[in-house]
């Protein structure tokens, strides 16, 4: 199994230039989200869902897009990037999205540069 | 909104030794969970421990404890016998148990070293 897979592990984009992170997992999970971490920050969440066609609102949603077609896939759109965009994007799925039953399963991250 | 806090930016300790990292936490729930996560270097999340509040019996996972005081809002994490591969940033959760779907709720995190 490859678990939580992210791509690119690594961007840099300029101010204004829009790009979609890509998040699939193979272990059938209906719960998935995006979280993103800032030095000296814990992960925030930016948006989640709990099953195909179901999405909302995280901690930290503004600036982003989330959309989910299929089970497998929930990818993270920056329609227009800004410098406060620069983070580590974390994405994690599970089962269930009470993660002491469901174990939060997280890709590897992307790291994103805005200049 | 609840809020997790840890006040320990970073933490030493020498290798073989114990280390306890401290949480707090604020909630108005009377059940919840709470966990914690190791960050190495590769960035990779691992989660380390967890613990649901309504259990009043602390969580261990082989050399790593917590010490759960509910009153308290207080959930530390203990390492015994440090290792090397101990060293980490670490990540103390929270999450209601409740209905809603929303996400972890993180603190900024511990940095651990771990001294040969």
């Amino acid at each position: 199994n490859a678990g939580v897979t992210q791509t690119p592990k690594f961007q840099v984009l300029k101010t204004g230039q829009s790009m979609t992170l890509q998040c699939a997992q193979d272990m059938n999970h209906e719960y998935m989200s995006w979280y993103r971490q800032d030095p000296g920050m814990g992960l925030r969440l930016i948006h989640y869902s709990v099953g195909a066609g179901i999405t909302d609102q995280g901690e930290v949603p503004n600036g982003y897009n989330v959309s989910r077609s299929t089970t497998e896939d929930f990818p993270l759109r920056l329609l227009s990037a800004a410098p406060s965009q620069t983070s580590v994007y974390f994405c994690a799925s599970s089962y269930f999205w009470k993660a002491y039953n469901s174990p939060l399963h997280f890709g590897n991250g992307t790291r994103l540069t805005v200049t | 909104a609840q809020t997790v806090t840890q006040s320990q930016p970073e933490m030493s300790v020498q290798e073989a030794e114990t280390v306890t990292l401290s949480c707090t936490y604020d909630t108005s729930e009377s059940d919840y969970y709470l966990f914690w996560y190791k960050q190495p270097p590769s960035r990779q999340m691992i989660l380390v421990i967890r613990q649901e509040a309504y259990k009043q019996q602390n969580a261990t996972e082989n050399r790593f404890s917590v010490n759960f005081q509910k009153a308290a809002k207080s959930f530390s994490l203990k390492i015994s016998d440090s290792q090397l591969g101990d060293a980490a940033m670490y990540f103390c959760a929270y999450q209601d148990s409740g209905g809603g779907a929303d996400g972890l709720t993180f603190g900024k995190g511990t940095h651990l070293i771990i001294q040969p």
